[in-house]
């Protein structure tokens, strides 16, 4: 079966920048989408179709991807940023949709 | 307003059933597909399948093709899983989310989630 790979923790002070990775065989393919995961709440789309922002997501957040991995970037990381962040895809064909682990991001 | 609002926690025996519950507003029902979500305690986000609200054929990932099933009732802009014969490992919070339309899409609105505890 399909899978994307996130490191399980991340962990910035605050103002640095904090990249979170996601490694899977078809992102060269099928974009990456990232949702924030706060604790206790429902997730949050942060960015789509690898980079797009949508209305409401602050501008330091920013995606990108090149070959088979994709990368969150979070820039002048917040205490307030802290969450899981997890990476969302699809295999080759479309049909395995996928959730990455998930990344713990520590902002202190 | 937009939004989608899920049914209550739910503590039930290992065997027992539990349909949860999604209620859309706030947009045309019918126009997004409906997904479900599930997360166990401490773990991550596991994507169970989806349901065309047009017309009502169920998609399911693999692990969730047998005790498992999504529902609609459109005139109450509804969208409901059921899940049978629970077992332990079921304890989990359900999320609903509505899928953008187009061939790249996304979760653009998610329910709060809903707790299912079984315990004997």
């Amino acid at each position: 079966s399909y899978e994307l790979t996130q490191p399980p923790s991340v962990s910035v002070s605050p103002g640095q920048t904090a990249r979170i990775t996601c490694s899977g065989d078809a992102l060269p393919k099928k974009y990456a989408y990232w949702y924030q995961q706060k604790s206790g709440q429902a997730p949050v789309v942060v960015i789509y179709e690898d980079s797009k922002r949508p209305s409401g997501i602050p501008e330091r957040f920013s995606g990108s991807s090149s070959g088979t991995m994709a990368t969150l970037a979070i820039s002048g990381a917040q205490v307030d940023d802290e969450a899981g962040y997890y990476c969302f895809s699809t295999d080759s064909s479309g049909n395995q949709v996928v959730f990455g682990g998930g990344s713990k991001l520590t902002v202190l | 307003q937009v939004q989608l609002v899920q049914s209550g926690s739910e503590l039930k025996k290992p065997g027992a059933s539990v349909k949860i519950s999604c209620k859309a507003s706030g947009y045309t029902f019918t126009s997004y597909a409906m997904d479900w979500v599930r997360q166990a305690p401490g773990q991550g986000l596991e994507w169970m399948g989806w349901i065309n609200t047009n017309t009502g054929n169920p998609t399911y990932a693999q692990g969730f093709t047998r005790r498992f099933v999504f529902s609609l009732d459109t005139s109450v802009t509804t969208a409901y899983l059921q899940i049978s014969s629970l077992k332990a490992e079921d304890t989990a919070v359900y999320y609903c989310a509505r899928r953008t339309s187009g061939v790249y899409w996304h979760f653009d609105l998610w329910g709060r989630g809903t707790l299912v505890t079984v315990s004997s």
